[in-house]
């Protein structure tokens, strides 16, 4: 049974440009959150996908946005990369029915670093 | 608004010895679920427990226990003789509970533990 998985491992970009991460859930999951986590920090919520719509949002700008597909795979996109975005995204997985429905698995991240 | 506090930035201890990590919470909330995560240098996050507010049992599996407090706003984790393999960064997180899946996770800063052979 596969966890979560995330592409691409790592990945170097340029301030101004645009970047796009994957994920996968883990078999029978049909939720799927992001969060990003600076070095040193705690990771932060960025927004929840479900049913292919956004169903929730943590407090960060218009930049990023997010798509939810058929099979349950999801994509975070970051336009205008800052400096600042440099962090590590990582994906989580959950299902909305069932027991327990609440538990979030996480994906190994992708290491973005924005120069 | 929700809010997770862990105090101790880094814990260092000798192999063997019970460590605790604190954390205390906010939230308006007054059902919410309790979580913590631990995360290796491999950077994936493991999780660990989960704890509904209504239930103030405390748990115990194997060498880990948790200490959940209501009325402190507290929800701290203790490993008893700890060993080298518990090195890793350890998250507490709390979320509402709005009973239709998994809401945003809040976290903490997160406490590094260090445990030297």
């Amino acid at each position: 049974d596969a966890g979560v998985t995330q592409s691409p491992t790592h990945l170097i970009k340029t301030r101004g440009q645009q970047v796009t991460l994957r994920c996968s859930p883990k078999s029978g999951h049909d939720t799927v959150s992001w969060y990003q986590q600076a070095l040193g920090q705690g990771p932060q919520f960025i927004f929840q996908y479900y049913e292919e719509e956004e169903r929730q949002r943590g407090n960060f700008p218009d930049r990023f946005s997010g798509h939810q597909f058929p099979n349950y795979s999801s994509e975070l996109n970051v336009n205008a990369l800052l400096l600042g975005d440099s962090a590590l995204y990582l994906c989580a997985s959950s299902r909305t029915s069932g027991r327990p429905h609440n538990e979030q698995f996480f994906g190994p991240g992708t290491r973005l670093t924005v120069l | 608004a929700q809010k997770v506090t862990q105090a101790q930035t880094e814990i260092s201890v000798v192999e063997k010895e019970d460590v605790t990590l604190d954390c205390v919470y906010e939230t308006r909330d007054t059902t919410y679920y309790l979580f913590w995560y631990k995360q290796p240098p491999s950077g994936e996050l493991v999780f660990l427990i989960r704890r509904n507010s209504f239930d103030e049992q405390n748990e115990i599996s194997g060498r880990y226990s948790w200490n959940f407090q209501k009325s402190t706003s507290s929800f701290n984790f203790t490993i008893t003789a700890s060993q080298v393999v518990d090195s890793a960064v350890y998250f507490c997180a709390l979320s509402p509970y709005s009973g239709g899946g998994a809401d945003g996770l809040t976290f903490g800063k997160g406490t590094h533990l260090i445990i030297q052979p």
